[in-house]
């Protein structure tokens, strides 16, 4: 069974430039985190999909982030325009259900100059 | 809101000894759930233990086990017999038992990276 697939490992763009990151979860899981840990911080939760549907988008930063997850399969994490501080690296995880174990993406790692 | 403190940035280990990794959490809820998830390099994060709240017993895996001190919210990770592949960063978390649809994500500390001796 194919794990949590996340792509591109890595990403370097220019500042105000747009990059769309995606995640391929695990086949039959639900749900889906977006998290990000910025260098030297804590892993920060960003937003959680119940299939398609955005259960809880509480750690959103702000509205340069996009993440839309059709038919409930990929999902996909957009930031247009982007800014320095967005760099750090993207974790995605997925989950049959909420009270199930988590599994993690190898994490994108986004470096904005 | 909760909060998971790992204060060490980096520790080592000689290979076949004993290393105990410090968590610190903060909450006010009573049932919830503490994680050990561990990060190699370049590598996917992996689910290392599990510890649920409202059972005394302290989680143990194969070389890894808690100690879980609910009273003092701490949860340390003790690493026996270490081996070079325990070389990683290990990051502690913590997730709400409650409402489980609104309330599965998981909140982590900064992480510690271990390093391991040959």
């Amino acid at each position: 069974e194919a794990g949590v697939t996340q792509f591109p490992s890595h990403s370097v763009i220019e500042k105000g430039q747009t990059v769309t990151l995606r995640c391929d979860p695990i086949s039959g899981h639900d749900n889906l985190y977006w998290y990000r840990r910025v260098m030297g911080k804590e892993i920060k939760f960003l937003l959680h999909f119940v299939k398609e549907s955005k259960q809880d988008e509480s750690g959103m930063p702000n509205n340069r982030f996009l993440a839309e997850r059709t038919g409930g399969t990929y999902s996909t994490l957009k930031v247009q325009p982007a800014e320095l501080e967005d760099s750090g690296v993207y974790f995605c995880a997925s989950s049959r259900t909420e009270n199930t174990e988590a599994f993690f993406g190898q994490g994108t790692r986004l470096t904005v100059v | 809101a909760q909060t998971v403190t790992q204060s060490q940035p980096e520790m080592s280990v000689q290979e076949a000894e004993t290393v105990t990794l410090s968590c610190t959490y903060d909450t006010s809820e009573s049932d919830y759930y503490l994680f050990w998830y561990k990060q190699p390099p370049s590598r996917q994060m992996i689910l290392v233990i599990r510890q649920e709240a409202y059972k005394q017993q302290n989680a143990t895996e194969n070389r890894f086990s808690v100690n879980f001190q609910k009273a003092a919210k701490s949860f340390s990770l003790k690493i026996s017999d270490s081996q070079l592949g325990d070389a990683a960063m290990y990051f502690c978390a913590y997730r709400s038992a409650w409402d489980a649809g609104a309330n599965s994500k998981l909140t982590f500390g900064k992480g510690i990276t271990l390093s391991v001796r040959p």
